[in-house]
């Protein structure tokens, strides 16, 4: 069966530094999301992402964090300078068509140190 | 802005029996989608069931089945014969158009599932 897939499944960073969080999307699907989930709390939105654009974002997407599809495949979140505030889990998530239902990746577990 | 409430932080079942987990919504939309998605300790979020709100009938997936009260706005979700591997956060969810977010998913906080043996 096909899924979402993200790399890396961890990743440690120091506060200022910059990080690149990456998904493959199941192969079909033409829109992306990327969610954010501090510890303990509630999933959250960041972004949408359909015909190589954003669609919509959230107040909590600043002009720190930007999205692309640089290869038609995979589908990248970047944080320009981490602040400790930003260790959280990070989902990818895709669907066919605007109606369809959401399939999440495993996430990237990152902490800023 | 559509809002969703779990009301139980932490819910506890014996092995085989059953429970359910309340969610309210609130949103003047007609058309919606509402899910239940599981994360176990691994935190991968996991598709349980999906309820399209124009669907009177309520959405059943083995021992998962929901209790959709459109006018009350309410999406519970009954697990029957609980087993050990059911313990996890489950997460309700809304989905509507909205100008702020599409069609991305609104959360609940979430409840916390433990079965005992």
């Amino acid at each position: 069966e096909p899924e979402v897939t993200q790399t890396p499944s961890h990743q440690v960073t120091q506060m200022g530094q910059e990080v690149i969080l990456r998904c493959v999307p199941i192969s079909n699907h033409l829109y992306f999301y990327w969610y954010r989930q501090i510890l303990g709390q509630k999933v959250e939105f960041l972004v949408s992402f359909y015909n190589n654009e954003i669609s919509e974002k959230s107040e909590i997407f600043d002009d720190q964090f930007s999205v692309e599809r640089p290869d038609g495949s995979n589908f990248t979140l970047k944080i320009r300078s981490t602040k400790l505030e930003d260790s959280a889990m990070y989902f990818c998530a895709s669907i066919q068509g605007a109606r369809e239902t959401q399939y999440f990746g495993p996430g990237t577990r990152l902490l800023v140190l | 802005a559509q809002t969703v409430t779990q009301s139980q932080p932490e819910m506890s079942v014996q092995e085989a029996e059953t429970v359910t987990l309340s969610c309210t919504y609130d949103t003047s939309e007609s058309d919606y989608y509402l899910f239940w998605y599981k994360q176990p300790p691994s935190r991968q979020m996991i598709l349980v069931i999906r309820q399209e709100a124009y669907k009177q009938q309520n959405a059943t997936e083995n021992r998962f089945s929901v209790n959709f009260q459109k006018a009350a706005k309410s999406f519970s979700l009954k697990i029957s014969d609980s087993q050990l591997g059911d313990a996890a956060m489950y997460f309700c969810a809304y989905r509507s158009w909205s100008s702020n977010s599409g069609y991305a998913l609104n959360f609940g906080k979430g409840t916390s599932l433990l079965v005992t043996p």
